[in-house]
């Protein structure tokens, strides 16, 4: 089973652009990355699917790409309330589903 | 609206068995996958199980096969998760979540705590 390797943490000032990378082999062989928000104490939120999907209901300040075996997680426009863990999940092959160790975003 | 609710979570010995129950409403729960996430306290989030819409497939985290065991009762529209031989590194929240594309919707997440 793949790992998922992302930064422990991030930070910018409101209004910044933030990016979150989450690196592994099995990044590069499907397009099955999905990023989640977790503030603390709550459930996970969906924020971005198959690599740069946004789901209804996500600002498009979120946006997710995809360059070799990295995946990128940005956050442009930071707001006080995107302060959370933010967790990539990737299909890892051998029908097994892995989530990067998380990021915990700090807005300065 | 998306429901999702955990059930069965509690205090266990090491060794024992624990049954969890995620009750699902507001959605076809009979055409999604399902699974289960857990996180450690303090941890990142670990995935546990899924299963087919019709349970004909089903698949498992290598620390969990053998051990734990993920079905569901469509007329029920519910999702379990039998867990035996539990050990205090199962410790951890435990969450059923929606599949489809990425994990859409989840439960609330129910606390699982296996000591002596």
């Amino acid at each position: 089973q793949s790992a998922l390797t992302q930064p422990p943490s991030a930070s910018g000032s409101p209004g910044q652009s933030v990016t979150i990378s989450c690196t592994g082999t099995s990044v590069g062989v499907y397009n099955y990355v999905s990023w989640y928000q977790q503030h603390p104490g709550k459930a996970p939120k969906l924020m971005i699917y198959e690599v740069s999907k946004r789901p209804s209901g996500v600002p498009d300040r979120f946006s997710g790409s995809k360059s070799g075996n990295t995946a990128s997680l940005t956050v442009s426009g930071l707001q006080a309330e995107d302060e959370a863990d933010y967790y990539c999940n990737a299909f890892a092959g051998y029908n097994n589903l892995v989530f990067g160790g998380g990021t915990k975003l700090t807005v300065l | 609206e998306v429901q999702l609710v955990e059930s069965g979570g509690g205090l266990v010995q090491p060794g024992g068995s624990l049954r969890l129950s995620c009750a699902a409403s507001g959605f076809s729960f009979s055409a999604y996958w399902m699974h289960w996430v857990r996180q450690a306290p303090g941890k990142g989030l670990e995935w546990v199980a899924n299963i087919k819409e019709d349970e004909t497939e089903k698949y498992y985290v290598g620390s969990v096969k053998g051990r734990f065991t993920i079905s569901r009762d469509n007329a029920k529209n519910s999702l379990y998760l039998q867990m035996n031989s539990l050990r205090p590194e199962d410790t951890a929240v435990y969450y059923c979540a929606k599949g489809g594309r990425g994990f859409g919707d989840w439960g609330q997440g129910i606390l699982v705590t296996v000591s002596s």
